[in-house]
């Protein structure tokens, strides 16, 4: 059962236009959404968080937005530049589901490509 | 931003061998460091959370006694891949929490077991 999903596998842009990553969550208890960036064989880079009491953070070029209704969340860069190109995963956590734990879950990640 | 520190970041061992991964956060005390899987175009999957000084919680059909994990301080967990098969074969990373920080990731390793 993949709670968080990334249904979009890839992503093709050109530079200085906007990328938007979709992600979608099944599990109403998540109540915290992280996107990560990930070259390949590195680890996850964290890029930008949101709470679910907010429906909009920004950092830079990058801003998450949370519709908590629909369960879906973007990330969008703009102006997208060719060292953006990376896998971006998407991922979520339970944050008040007791406990010290952080157990993240993550969907299966989108390719993102910038085009000089 | 916090430093976890994975080692190694690739290994090629024998099949039967013992592999051991260490993940060290190095400018903070992670009480919770958590071990992840992944495989080729798949997304990170959570094998196990590590507790500093008690033992590791592992999630649903992750083998204990293949996966050994210690916690003995709280900047350092180790994995230890026991007999590993081929099928063993992926690209395992650590990560640590630090407060409410979040997690930060350690850089990955590659193993390889032929």
């Amino acid at each position: 059962d993949q709670q968080v999903k990334q249904n979009s596998p890839s992503l093709s842009v050109q530079e200085g236009r906007i990328s938007i990553l979709n992600c979608d969550y099944t599990n109403s208890m998540f109540d915290y959404f992280l996107w990560y960036k990930k070259y390949p064989a590195e680890g996850p880079t964290f890029l930008i968080s949101i709470s679910s009491i907010k429906d909009k953070n920004e950092d830079g070029r990058f801003t998450v937005f949370l519709n908590k209704s629909a369960k879906h969340l973007s990330l969008h860069i703009v102006p997208s530049q060719p060292g953006d190109s990376a896998v971006y995963f998407c991922a979520a956590s339970a944050r008040n589901s007791g406990g010290s734990n952080y157990k993240l879950t993550f969907g299966k990640g989108t390719l993102l490509t910038v085009n000089p | 931003g916090a430093v976890v520190s994975q080692h190694p970041s690739w290994v090629i061992c024998k099949s039967g061998t013992s592999v051991k991964i260490e993940c060290r956060s190095l400018d903070f005390q992670a009480t919770t460091m958590f071990w992840y899987r992944q495989f080729p175009k798949q997304s990170l999957m959570l094998m196990a959370t590590s507790n500093e000084g008690s033992k590791a919680t592992y999630e649903q059909g992750v083998e204990k006694d293949k996966f050994l994990i210690n916690h003995a301080s709280l900047t350092l967990s180790t994995l230890t891949v026991t007999s590993a098969h081929p099928e063993d074969s992926s690209f395992y990373i650590c990560s640590a929490r630090r407060g409410v920080s979040g997690a930060f990731f350690g850089q990955g390793t590659r193993l390889t077991v032929v």
